[in-house]
């Protein structure tokens, strides 16, 4: 089993659609999320952290259930320049301290006019 | 602020060359990862350093594959000799402490193509 697991996707939703994307981890321990946007051929870009509370930056929502394991990120209005891959990231305790992130497979989102 | 520099930012070569691929960190970031990116696998983490000293380097693919961190400022990822499997996009990203919550900040990336 991946120790974070996505829905690849593609989502095709209009412009103004809200949309949720789903992602599941394995590792309990794990403290730290985040999701992160990759723009075809660029760099993955730090889109938002998830706090335990969830959180919200604009039209982005992000909240975190620790009994069941799993993040999740709401799109609200939905931009053509939201098109994107979306990637779920956890990071992974290591008994040495030092933490390591692992990145989810990504979701395919297309906005569409 | 300058963000992760990495260079160079296309590289072709041949089946069996020595490939060098570097990259410089944010100033100021104590970690360092090298990351490898395809179609098939997605992104793989490579090696970890952090003040310098390699932490994890179990995603090294194998021998061929190396990495080094002289100082603060620089990393390097050679591989010796190129295999056309080899072709990818490797990404640098770095780490400040664990104040920022241990996001990574990625670099452009150095897209490989090994013929």
């Amino acid at each position: 089993r991946k120790e974070v697991e996505q829905d690849p996707g593609p989502f095709n939703v209009p412009e103004g659609a809200t949309v949720a994307f789903n992602c599941t981890y394995s590792n309990s321990a794990s403290q730290s999320f985040f999701w992160y946007r990759q723009d075809c051929r660029k760099e993955p870009k730090l889109l938002m952290s998830v706090y335990s509370s969830g959180n919200e930056d604009g039209r982005f929502t992000a909240q975190l259930n620790r009994a069941s394991q799993y993040i999740s990120l709401l799109i609200r209005d939905s931009k053509l320049s939201d098109s994107a891959t979306y990637l779920c990231v956890v990071n992974s305790p290591r008994g040495t301290g030092f933490q390591k992130l692992v990145f989810g497979t990504g979701t395919r989102l297309l906005v569409s006019p | 602020d300058a963000g992760v520099i990495q260079s160079p930012r296309h590289e072709v070569t041949e089946m069996g060359q020595e490939v060098t691929l570097r990259c410089k960190p944010i100033s100021g970031h104590n970690s360092l990862f090298w990351y490898r990116q395809t179609m098939m696998r997605g992104l793989e983490l490579l090696i970890y350093f952090n003040n310098n000293v390699p932490i994890d380097d179990s995603g090294m693919p194998e021998d061929r594959f190396s990495a080094k961190m002289p100082n603060a400022s620089f990393s390097t990822l050679k591989i010796q000799p190129s295999e056309p499997r080899d072709s990818a996009v490797y990404f640098c990203a770095s780490s400040g402490r664990a104040g920022v919550g241990y996001e990574q900040y990625f670099g452009p990336g150095t897209r490989l193509t090994v013929t």
